[in-house]
């Protein structure tokens, strides 16, 4: 079974640009999170999703930021505009709920605003 | 705030003997404790969970105890093997939402 997907794996960008990050969770797979891991704050929790539904964007920076899920098998996070304050490398998590809290992560996306 | 600490960023130990790795909490409401290992240029990878009901849980190399008086946990790995030199991080779940320690780079000497 595939784990969970992200593109592009890595993103350059010029300050002021719009960026979208995409997802694909685990099959199966109610929840899904989008993190951010950066040097100074480690991983932090931007927004999670259940069944497509935005549950907690209590993470999320700024209104720059932006998260849909239109269906159970994709969802995007974007950023626009793009500062280089938003250089991170972001993780997309998905879990099966219903009692386990085990996160599966994809392998990130590398963003690089300059 | 941190709500999940990991007081320790490195760790170094010799191939064959055991490392302790230590992670402490703040919040009470958490239920379910876990632990990742981390490769460069690789996502978070689970590796051992407990549940707050329980006070150890093993398997295999891996071993991870919980004391809830302290809101301490630790992960202990032997014997340590070169390929488990990565980050490590502790988090604790309440209600799906995970707070992830900072890491602890562990490097396996041989």
């Amino acid at each position: 079974d595939a784990g969970v997907i992200q593109s592009p794996r890595h993103e350059v960008t010029e300050m002021g640009q719009e960026v979208t990050l995409r997802c694909k969770p685990i099959s199966g797979h109610d929840y899904l999170f989008w993190y951010r891991q950066t040097m100074m704050r480690g991983l932090e929790l931007l927004i999670y999703f259940n069944n497509n539904v935005p549950i907690d964007d209590s993470g999320m920076p700024e209104d720059r930021f932006s998260a849909k899920m239109p269906n159970a098998s994709f969802s995007t996070l974007k950023i626009q505009p793009s500062e280089p304050r938003d250089s991170a490398v972001y993780f997309c998590a998905s879990t099966r709920g219903l009692g386990s809290d085990t996160q599966y992560f994809g392998p990130g996306t590398r963003l690089t605003v300059l | 705030d941190q709500q999940v600490k990991q007081n320790s960023p490195s760790l170094s130990v010799q191939e064959g003997r055991i490392s302790i790795l230590n992670c402490d909490y703040t919040n009470s409401m958490f239920d379910y404790f876990l632990w990742y290992k981390k490769y460069p240029a690789e996502g978070p990878t689970f590796l051992i969970s407990i549940s707050s009901i329980k006070d150890k849980n093993e398997d295999g190399r891996f071993t991870v105890f919980l004391n809830k008086s302290a809101k301490h946990l630790s992960l202990h790995i032997v014997p340590s093997q070169p390929g488990d030199s990565a980050v490590y991080f502790c988090a604790a779940s309440n209600d799906y939402k995970l707070s992830f320690g900072a890491g602890t780079t562990v490097t396996v000497r041989a």
